[in-house]
């Protein structure tokens, strides 16, 4: 079958790193994306990976690790404004998407 | 661009009745997606069109769903009795695979349905 797990919630302190990790079991694998989603909006694109390694994109960073099944999504320098929900999703033949990880910045 | 259009934004209405939810994607996008998201079942694919067709609606809950896309600037998704188990926020999104981000899709904002 097809199964994203990533953790329901995290909390981080505002300047610090965090690490959410991603873990699938699909059928198929063309590709992974994580998506940023604040509450009572809509989801937004952070990041697609298709091959193995570190993408970088500002204070965003996503691993994806496709032997491993595994990718994590890393945000440096938090800020409160980063308090979100951060979907993964991975496209087999189709898009399926995780359920989402709520993260808490603290001041 | 004005990004992928919904409406209505809210909908609240009464158990049995007919509920009919509007998207524009954005111009020139050749996919369009229907999705619905809950607390306890996260963001769920209901059906993609690919060029106006049909290409998966194996997301569709059951035969009270139906969707269609009778042109490529419009898009319906239908409910028929509506049940209080449809209540949810109900996204389209629409992604264009000839860009150098194929894939990426861009999500409207969404509908909130109530069915009380």
């Amino acid at each position: 079958g097809q199964n994203i797990d990533q953790p329901t919630e995290m909390t981080a302190t505002e300047g610090a790193i965090v690490q959410i990790n991603c873990t699938y079991q699909t059928s198929g694998f063309n590709g992974l994306f994580w998506y940023q989603q604040h509450a009572g909006e809509a989801p937004t694109f952070l990041s697609y990976n298709v091959l193995d390694g570190l993408e970088e994109k500002g204070r965003f960073s996503s691993f994806l690790s496709r032997s491993k099944g595994y990718s994590y999504l890393l945000l440096k320098e938090l800020q409160m404004k980063d308090s979100a929900s951060y979907l993964c999703a991975v496209r087999d033949d189709k898009i399926i998407f995780g359920k989402g990880t709520r993260l808490h910045i603290l001041p | 661009d004005a990004g992928v259009i919904q409406s209505p934004r809210h909908e609240v209405t009464e158990m049995g009745q007919e509920v009919t939810l509007r998207c524009k994607p954005i111009s020139g996008h050749d996919y369009l997606f229907w999705y619905r998201q809950t607390m306890m079942r996260g963001l769920e694919l209901l059906i993609y069109f690919n060029n106006n067709v049909p290409i998966d609606d194996s997301g569709m809950p059951e035969d009270r769903f139906s969707a269609k896309m009778p042109n490529a600037s419009f898009s319906t998704l239908k409910i028929q009795p509506s049940e209080p188990r449809d209540s949810a926020v109900y996204f389209c999104a629409s992604s264009d695979l000839r860009t150098p981000e194929a894939d990426t899709q861009y999500f409207g904002p969404g509908t909130r349905l109530t069915v009380l």
